[in-house]
């Protein structure tokens, strides 16, 4: 069966620091990989999306960036924070009738 | 564009009733997908229910059902029975193909509360 893994799940970190959170799929290949950030209250914004190894599509300029390196490897990072990237990302795997969430990073930034 | 509207930001419903969550789309694709989540207060997205544009008949997964009207443009989430641990956020989505890729939009979420 397919699953998610994402880490870390809470994190605390200093504006101007930097960021990686790292999910993984397991039980299929060349999935397409999605990182979306919540913020508190409100739904589900696209941040970037991933179709394969090495390509990312970026839906909302900001601080943030992404990278693939493998195929079931999707990164998120940031080389500096800022007090506005607080907020909840989750990584998501999507078929054309199931779409799967990991169980989300808390981040906030101070 | 692509949008979804949840007109409903909270919801009461007596345990054991059964409450409806409106969802209604806009989109000029002739495919879509729409689904439900819910989210409970842990933030994972629980995958609930899946409706395909092409599927003549309403989705049901035990006690939820999908409310679709194609004409109207409407997927409302139909919860049976309600329980106590159904109280949470509910999340109605659609996926559209995009790039080689589907695009997931949510609506803004209906919060869910379960009177006993």
């Amino acid at each position: 069966s397919q699953t998610i893994h994402q880490w870390p799940a809470t994190l605390v970190q200093p504006v101007g620091s930097p960021l990686s959170l790292e999910c993984t799929v397991e039980g299929t290949s060349n999935p397409n990989l999605y990182w979306y950030r919540q913020a508190a209250g409100r739904g589900l914004q696209l941040l970037f999306y991933s179709v394969g190894i090495g390509q990312i599509s970026s839906e909302v300029p900001q601080n943030l960036s992404a990278s693939r390196p493998q195929d079931r490897q999707f990164i998120l990072s940031s080389k500096k924070l800022l007090l506005s990237d607080s907020g909840f990302y989750l990584c998501a795997w999507m078929k054309p009738t199931e779409a799967f969430f990991g169980q989300g990073t808390r981040l906030t930034v101070v | 564009a692509q949008k979804i509207t949840q007109t409903q930001p909270g919801m009461f419903v007596q345990e054991k009733e059964a409450v409806t969550l409106d969802c209604t789309y806009d989109t000029s694709d002739q495919s879509y997908g729409l689904f439900w989540y819910k989210q409970p207060s842990s933030g994972e997205m629980i995958f609930l229910i899946y409706q395909g544009s092409y599927d003549e008949q309403n989705a049901t997964e035990g006690r939820y059902s999908l409310n679709f009207q194609k004409a109207r443009k409407s997927a409302n989430l139909v919860i049976s029975a309600s329980q106590l641990g159904d109280s949470a956020m509910y999340f109605c989505a659609m996926s559209l193909r995009r790039a080689g890729s589907y695009q997931l939009t949510f609506g803004k979420g209906t919060k869910l509360s379960v009177i006993p």
